[in-house]
């Protein structure tokens, strides 16, 4: 069955310091993935796409078929970073049914 | 452009009654998703709504149901409330030809409690 792992509830760091949010997936199929934040008081909103394969807010993710990983990386984290951040896989890309993750709570701490 | 936007944003019913919410979707999109998130966890898919018709279905039981309008807007109604029911549920829209970037739109979601 299609699952996506997140496999930490909560990823706390000080300001500066790298981030890696880790995401595994399980899809026989050819994956379309996905992050998605939600800001404190905000609602969900998409982040990156792996078919992007673009730097948002200074995040990246890679999509590692091998080791079925799509994990978001930023080198130097802000406190504005701090958010739930979820990983997503897409089951159907004509459809965009979404497989969420059960997210981690990033903190920065200053 | 207001974005997606649910109604009511908050609402407690009793096991055994029934619950409508409503769900208009961002100016231009025409599907609209509605997913479930229980505390704790990620939203989970329950169905889309296109051209007002039901074309993809979660693991939900038949007591889920849906309606989209001819305006797109849609509806969500669950029968027979559990506690389990309990969630915040989550209206996404996207839209379809040249608008179809393959983002979904969230709105802020209605919190229902069951108790």
């Amino acid at each position: 069955a299609q699952r996506v792992t997140q496999p930490e509830k909560l990823l706390s760091v000080f300001k500066g310091a790298p981030v890696e949010l880790k995401c595994n997936y399980s899809y026989s199929g050819s994956p379309e993935l996905f992050w998605y934040v939600q800001y404190s008081r905000q609602r969900l909103q998409l982040l990156l796409r792996h078919i992007s394969r673009e730097s948002i807010k200074g995040f990246t993710a890679d999509l590692n078929k091998g080791e079925t990983s799509f994990h978001l990386k930023k080198p130097f984290a802000q406190e504005e970073d701090s958010a739930m951040y979820y990983c997503a896989l897409n089951m159907n890309t004509g459809f965009q049914k979404l497989v969420f993750g059960t997210g981690t709570r990033l903190l920065v701490s200053p | 452009d207001a974005g997606v936007t649910q109604s009511p944003t908050h609402l407690i019913k009793t096991r055994g009654q029934q619950v409508t919410l409503r769900c208009s979707p961002k100016s231009g999109h025409d599907t609209v998703s509605w997913y479930q998130q229980a505390l704790g966890q990620g939203p989970q898919f329950i169905f889309q709504y296109y051209e007002e018709e039901e074309r993809q279905r979660g693991n939900f039981p038949d007591r889920f149901s849906g309606h989209q309008f001819p305006n797109y807007s849609s509806e969500l109604n669950v029968n027979a409330l559990l506690l389990g029911d309990s969630a915040l549920y989550l209206c996404a829209s996207s839209g379809g030809g040249l608008v179809n970037t393959g983002e979904l739109f969230f709105g802020e979601g209605s919190r229902l409690t069951v108790l």
